[in-house]
């Protein structure tokens, strides 16, 4: 399974443009890399999904470099209701049960 | 459509007690998937199941754990002779889709946090 590597924290200022880079040096041919968003008890949110390139969609952007070894979230203009924890996973198509949740990321908004 | 469903969404138990966590998947969903989130720590995958059958328990502990998941109703995640170590925040997700018929996405429930006394 590819392991992946987030920075523990970052913090924002609204209106800023967020990006978070993970690491996932040993990726495999069939895995995907999805983004995932948790807020203090709740359970966590699919924010997007790619496999290569860029995906965006209404909610962040996804970077992936050609080699595919790091991925990076994009949240443009955040806000502090964007305050949550961000995870980065990475795994086949299908394999709800082979994806592992890392500390993933703390993001912090503030005024 | 509304989405997963877990209750109760907070449960107390004694050291030795049964504990019961319920989960509805969304609509037309038929895929089951259970994690556990220790403070301060990632989800961590226990159990996968579909209509009646486990796929996947590599992630449940070989004892006093138990999933289920029957034709009728929710799925259950059981513990038995709950220890304080047991006291965490249970996940469930579904999905729709089987592996290796499309781009997965998880939708998760708000949980169950579990204390155990």
């Amino acid at each position: 399974l590819a392991k992946t590597t987030q920075p523990i924290s970052m913090d924002s200022y609204e209106g800023q443009e967020v990006n978070i880079t993970c690491s996932h040096n040993n990726i495999a041919t069939n895995d995907y890399i999805t983004w995932y968003q948790q807020f203090p008890s709740q359970g966590p949110r699919f924010i997007i999904q790619g496999y290569k390139t860029k995906v965006t969609n209404e909610v962040a952007s996804l970077f992936i470099p050609a080699d595919r070894k790091s991925s990076t979230l994009s949240l443009p203009r955040v806000s502090l209701s964007d305050t949550a924890v961000y995870y980065c996973l990475v795994g086949e198509l299908g394999g709800g049960n082979k994806l592992t949740f890392g500390t993933g990321t703390q993001l912090k908004v503030e005024l | 459509n509304a989405g997963v469903m877990q209750n109760p969404r907070h449960l107390v138990r004694r050291r030795g007690q049964e504990a019961r966590l319920r989960c509805s998947p969304m609509k037309g969903h038929s895929h089951v998937y259970w994690y556990r989130q220790l403070p301060e720590e990632g989800l961590k995958f226990m159990v996968y199941l579909q209509k009646e059958n486990i796929i996947d328990e590599s992630g449940m502990p070989k004892e006093r754990f138990s999933a289920e998941f029957p034709k009728e109703g929710p799925s259950i995640l059981r513990i038995q002779q709950v220890v304080r170590g047991d006291s965490a925040a249970y996940f469930c997700a579904s999905s729709p889709l089987q592996p290796g018929q499309g781009h997965e996405k998880l939708f998760f429930g708000s949980g169950t946090q579990l204390s155990v006394l």
